[in-house]
Order: C-alpha cells, then structure tokens, then sequence
C-alpha cells in the first residue's frame, strides 16, 4: 500500500530564512508526487508537482522540490520566507497506475513565520 | 487560482438532519473528486466521477453518504442523516484527467450539532 509521510508537524521559522518541509513516500514504482497549501479556511492550493524528468521543479511562489528515488523523498524548499507563507503544507502522492487519480496526502506541516 | 467552486462554505445541521453540498468542477474538467478533511488534517477520499460515471468509491459510510454529477448541473454530496462524526471540511477538486493535476474548490465546512 502507498503512502506518505511528512515527519515534521510543526516548523517555526524567522521571516527571510529557508525553509525546508520534508516528505517521504512508500510506493512500489515512480510515482506522481505533488505539494500542496492549505491557509487558513481555505481549500488546497497546488504548489507543484513532479511527474518524470529533472528531479528539481519550480513551483509558484519562489517554492521548489527535488525528487530523489533513492531516498524516496521529495522535499520542498524555499530560499527565504515570507509572513503571508505561514499555512499548513501537504505532500501527495497519486498512484499512476490507478485509474482513479486518487491521493493520499501525508499529515501536513504547521509553517509559522515568525518576525 | 483554482476555479473550482464549492457552495455552501459553511454548513450547520443538527444530528440526523440532511446536509447537502454542491460543486461546480473548473470548466472542462471531467474528473470530479470528494475528500473529507477532518480536525487532524486526515484525509479520506469519498468519491471520484468521470463525467457522470462513479470511478471509484469507498463504502459510502453505512450509504449515509450519496453523491452525483449530472450533466450541465452542479456535482453534489450529500448525506442523509447527518452524525457529530460527520463535522469536517468536504472538498470538492476536479482534473482534466486521472493522471493530471487535481485542483481543488475552498470546500464546505459541515458542523453537525
């Protein structure tokens, strides 16, 4: 069975700093991998996604996200924080040989920045 | 900016009562989703729908649960007689594919008092 985990409930970090969210998945092939941003009272809103090719992909918002196959991961990161970044983040995974297109997202991570 | 639009955003029925919600997917956008996000961030997939054709379902919760996607009107979830364990944030999401990326509406928040 596939899944996802984001090991980090919570992170604080300073206004201007990196940002770093880490998510791990289980899956027995490659699959197609997302983040996603949840802020307050509102729906999702995809960051980006990887589906083959260059293990970097940009997403909006100065956000990206390098696949590694080797360490099953695919971490987001972004240079320097924003105030308005504070959400909560989820990883997600869509299993490509399904044909429902369904995910399964990790637990998310709380980002507060913090001035 | 997603296009997917969920009505009502919030929702308060008292126990047994029904509760029904509705979402227009992003125009031309075939594949209709449903997830229940509860207070702990979980997620449970409900439903999907490729055009008005259920995909893929899980037991529909003692068939409290119902949903549709008629042609040229709003997709809708509803449930028959609503429970405390029911309160949590239904999200609608559509894609142009099941293999493509799914976008999802703001979601309905049902509180069941």
């Amino acid at each position: 069975a596939q899944s996802v985990t984001q090991p980090d409930a919570r992170v604080t970090v300073s206004e201007g700093a990196s940002l770093q969210l880490r998510c791990k998945y289980s899956y027995s092939a490659t699959p197609y991998l997302f983040w996603y941003v949840q802020y307050p009272r509102q729906g999702l809103q995809l960051l980006l996604k990887y589906y083959s090719g260059d293990p970097v992909v940009q997403g909006v918002n100065s956000f990206e996200a390098e696949f590694s196959k080797s360490n099953s991961s695919f971490h987001l990161q972004k240079a320097s924080v924003h105030w308005s970044d504070s959400a909560v983040y989820f990883c997600a995974l869509m299993n490509t040989g399904g044909l429902s297109g369904k995910l399964t997202f990790g637990e998310g991570t709380q980002v507060t920045v913090i001035s | 900016n997603s296009k997917v639009i969920q009505t009502p955003r919030y929702l308060v029925k008292g126990q047994g009562q029904k509760a029904k919600m509705r979402c227009i997917p992003e125009k031309g956008h075939p594949v209709v989703f449903w997830y229940q996000q509860n207070k702990n961030n979980e997620f449970k997939f409900l439903i999907n729908f490729q055009n008005q054709e259920v995909l893929q379902q899980i037991d529909m919760t003692e068939k409290r649960f119902s949903a549709e996607c008629p042609s040229n009107s709003p997709c809708s979830l509803e449930i028959q007689s609503s429970e405390a364990g029911d309160s949590a944030l239904y999200l609608c999401a559509s894609s142009l594919t099941t293999n493509t990326e799914v976008f999802f509406g703001k979601g309905t928040r049902l509180t069941v008092v």
